[in-house]
This record gives C-alpha cells, sequence and structure tokens, in this order.
C-alpha cells in the first residue's frame, strides 16, 4: 500500500512568489492535514480537510490556503511568499477525522527556500 | 500559547542506556497522547500513543508513562540504541472534537553514542 505522496520534494522560491504543493493521501484515507515544520517553532498545524471541506485552521495568516479534491487529493498555496516562510511542509493523511484511530501518516515533505 | 511542552530538547545517551523525554499539557480536553519518531529526511512516524485511562504502556522497549493529576506524559526508551538516534515529537489530541488537529512539542533530539 502507497504511503503518503508529497511533490516537489525541494523547491526554491524568491520572496513575493507564490507556491503550491501537492499531497496524495494513503488510499480510502479522507482526511488530509498540513503542517509547517520549523526548527524554531517545531511542528505547527496549517489547516484539515475532510471530503472536500476545510475542518480546522491554524493560526497562519490569508496567503495559506488549500484545498481538497474529490479524490481526497490535496493541494496547498502559499503566495507573497515570505523569507519565513522557508520551512518542511509536511502533508498527513488519516483514515478518520478525530476518533478513536487516532493514526496520522506522514508524507516525507515538501521543502521550501524562499529566497 | 505552547500548548505541549517538552523538554529537553535535545539528549545524549550511551548505547544500553534509558533515555526519557517529558512533556506537559494545559488543555484537559486533550485525552489521546501519540509519540511520534522522525528521522532527517523523512516525515514523522507514530512510535506509540496512550488514553488517560491508563498509567502507562509499554512496546517493546518503549513506554509511555501518564500522570493525569499533573497532566504530565513521558516517553521511556530502555535499552537504547544508536539506530533510536533521531527527532522525537510528543502530541496531544482531542478526539472528540469534530476535527483532527495534533498539537505538538518542539521535539527532542535523541543522539546515542555506540
Amino acid at each position: 500500500k502507497a504511503g503518503v505522496t508529497q511533490t516537489p520534494r525541494y523547491l526554491i522560491k524568491t520572496r513575493g512568489q507564490q507556491v503550491t504543493l501537492s499531497c496524495s493521501p494513503i488510499s480510502g484515507h479522507r482526511s488530509v492535514s498540513w503542517y509547517q515544520q520549523t526548527p524554531g517553532q517545531g511542528l505547527q498545524f496549517l489547516f484539515e480537510y475532510f471530503s472536500e471541506t476545510q475542518r480546522n485552521k491554524g493560526n497562519f495568516p490569508g496567503r495559506f490556503s488549500g484545498r481538497q479534491f474529490s479524490n481526497s487529493r490535496s493541494e496547498m498555496n502559499v503566495s507573497t511568499l515570505e523569507l519565513g516562510d522557508s520551512a518542511l511542509y509536511l502533508c498527513a493523511s488519516s483514515l478518520n477525522t478525530g476518533g478513536l484511530a487516532g493514526e496520522l501518516f506522514f508524507g516525507e515533505g515538501s521543502r521550501l527556500t524562499v529566497l | 500559547q505552547q500548548q505541549v511542552k517538552q523538554s529537553p530538547q535535545s539528549l545524549i545517551v550511551q548505547k544500553g542506556g534509558i533515555s526519557i523525554i517529558n512533556c506537559a499539557y494545559e488543555n484537559t480536553a486533550f485525552d489521546y497522547f501519540p509519540w511520534y519518531q522522525q528521522f532527517p529526511g523523512k516525515g514523522p512516524a507514530l512510535l506509540i500513543a496512550i488514553r488517560p485511562d491508563v498509567s502507562e504502556k509499554k512496546e517493546g522497549r518503549f513506554t509511555i508513562s501518564f500522570n493525569k493529576s499533573a497532566k504530565q506524559f513521558s516517553l521511556h526508551i530502555m535499552d537504547s540504541q544508536p539506530g533510536d538516534s533521531a527527532t522525537y515529537f510528543c502530541a496531544a489530541l482531542n478526539s472528540g472534537g469534530s476535527n483532527y488537529k495534533l498539537t505538538f512539542g518542539k521535539g527532542t533530539l535523541l543522539t546515542v553514542n555506540p
């Protein structure tokens, strides 16, 4: 069974540009979450989608957005990039949203560098 | 507001020793506490998890101890091995909520010397 797949794995952008990251969850998983990982702040929740609906959003500015498609694949977009957006962006999928399962399966991340 | 505080930031132990990582939480609605292990270049992977109806859970060399009244939980790695060298994150979740938002500690970089 394939794991969570994120593309691209690495990318370099300049300030002011925008970026779109893609995530394919494990087959059958309907919940997709996004996290930002930085050395200083650790893992911070961005948003979670379930059945194409955003269920929750973290404390990030509106420049960060996402969406989920009918096949559960998800994308996140960051507009007007800032130097501080340099981070590893992790996607995670889950069989359920909340509930007893509790296990998030993470992809290997997309490492974004903003110059 | 940091809802899950993790310590230490880094830890060095000798092979065969015991590694102990501690976490404290503030939100009493949290009822699911997983630990994730992350190797360089990889995403975090679930290691072990506990719910507050038990005070301890053991899986192989890994044990979670949970103190509900103190709102603290810890990860013990017995007989630590160089292959255990990784970053460990504790996390907490309110599973009764309608969304899936794990709150993570800031991580502990564990180095096990051979």
